[in-house]
């Protein structure tokens, strides 16, 4: 069955530091994939998107993650963590192209340090 | 620019009492239209979507149901709650053939 997972549940880094949080997806036909932030309360953002080409995509806020298709991975990066990056961060793929529905995972929350 | 509302952004209900969540989106036509809902630890779960006016597809059988009543207008019912439902509820919309979707701030929904 299609799925995604997010191995971490909760990561807490340093303001400053680096951050990855990992998505893997299952193996098929390569999905459309999605990074989406949330903050308490609030709705989801879309960060960034891969639908083909280049594998290292840029988002907002900073953000990137790398498609590697060997792996079935969409990692998402930040070279150097904000205060405000604290919050939920959910990957997504989507399979069946434009047309399919997004799965998204249990999601990572960040909590950021002082 | 497009824009998506969802009313109301808290409600407390007691057990077996109705529900009425509705979500509109401005902007756009014809559009994708989704209900998540969001219980802690457990992600989004896909509720219901639809691709077009009277179009509805449920994802998980359940106490819930979902209507489109006009192009830009999605609603999420219930006729009796149970302490199960509640949630966090979050309604969506994509552009038909494009990928990302864009939601709204969400309903916090208690039963009690």
């Amino acid at each position: 069955a299609q799925s995604v997972t997010q191995p971490d549940i909760h990561i807490t880094v340093s303001e400053g530091a680096s951050l990855e949080l990992r998505c893997n997806y299952s193996y098929g036909a390569t999905p459309y994939l999605f990074w989406y932030v949330q903050s308490p309360g609030q709705g989801l953002q879309l960060l960034l998107k891969y639908f083909s080409g280049d594998t290292l995509v840029q988002g907002i806020k900073g953000f990137e993650a790398e498609f590697k298709r060997s792996q079935s991975s969409f990692n998402l990066r930040k070279p150097s963590v904000h205060w405000s990056d604290a919050a939920e961060y959910f990957c997504a793929p989507s399979y069946g192209g434009s047309q399919g529905n997004l799965i998204f995972g249990k999601g990572t929350k960040l909590s950021v340090k002082p | 620019s497009q824009t998506i509302h969802q009313w109301p952004a808290t409600l407390v209900q007691p057990v077996g009492s109705p529900l009425s969540l509705e979500c509109t989106v401005e902007g756009t036509s014809n559009p994708n239209l989704y209900w998540y809902r969001q219980a802690a630890g457990r992600g989004l779960q896909l509720l219901f979507y639809s691709v077009g006016i009277g179009q509805i597809s449920s994802e998980v059988p359940q106490n819930l149901s979902a209507s489109r009543p006009q192009d830009r207008q999605f609603i999420l019912s219930s006729k009796k709650l149970l302490l199960s439902d509640s949630g966090f509820y979050l309604c969506a919309w994509k552009i038909q053939g494009s990928g990302e979707l864009f939601f709204g701030e969400g309903s916090r929904l208690t039963v009690l």
